[in-house]
């Protein structure tokens, strides 16, 4: 596609529930990227695939969140036992060299 | 770690002012900046991208300056309109792109 897919776009869960939010990257762009953000906040740094791999992934808060990049094109975040404090706009960005474009995000959130 | 900074946090102005939005960053070892424009409920759209060997951009009433030493950058809106209404966001491509909190901006008619 023409840019980067994110969904679902809102996705509404219940506490303790386990949930996949998926990226669809621009056509061809090695690199992706999971963000988070918070109300009135920048996005925050979540993982970093380049290729199949995930080159950085520091930013997951953790162990309750993983994604994966199988094919090296579309990814996956998935949170499992989600919290109340997971609500938030998960943002994906692909590049091919260091110029990120965003997807219009997903916004979760947990009850 | 590298910390992105950006002042004003919010700022109004009457349209048709020019105006100037600030951000610092602690490390200076970046490869580029990239400003960004957050509409309400939306994703990121570029604005500016200026390589670390650049001084700056320009795109239409948008100009951006990078100097890279001294840790800052600026975005300079000329003739703003209410259009221009948005939350901006600068980046650092740092090990990957890291934000500041944003300048929340609103012009009034």
């Amino acid at each position: 596609g023409a840019g980067v897919s994110q969904t679902p776009s809102n996705k509404v869960t219940e506490k303790g529930k386990y949930v996949e939010l998926r990226c669809d990257p621009i056509s061809g762009h090695t690199a992706l990227y999971w963000y988070r953000q918070s109300l009135g906040q920048g996005p925050e740094f979540l993982i970093y695939f380049q290729g199949t791999g995930a080159a950085d992934d520091s930013g997951l808060p953790n162990d309750r969140f993983f994604a994966v990049r199988p094919e090296g094109s579309v990814s996956t975040l998935k949170i499992q036992r989600t919290e109340r404090g997971d609500s938030a706009v998960y943002l994906c960005a692909s590049s091919l060299d260091t110029e990120a474009f965003f997807g219009q995000g997903t916004r979760l959130t947990v009850v | 770690k590298q910390e992105v900074t950006q002042i004003p946090a919010a700022l109004s102005v009457p349209e048709g002012e020019n105006l100037v939005l600030n951000c610092s960053f602690t490390d200076s070892a970046i490869y580029n900046l990239q400003w960004f424009r957050q509409d309400p409920g939306k994703g990121l759209t570029s604005l500016l991208l200026i390589q670390s060997s650049q001084r700056e951009q320009t795109s239409g009433r948008l100009n951006a300056s990078l100097d890279k030493s001294s840790g800052r950058s600026t975005l300079y809106i000329a003739a703003s309109q209410p259009g221009d209404s948005a939350t901006y966001l600068c980046a650092v491509w740092w090990l990957a792109l890291t934000f500041g909190s944003g300048t929340r901006l609103q012009v009034q008619p």
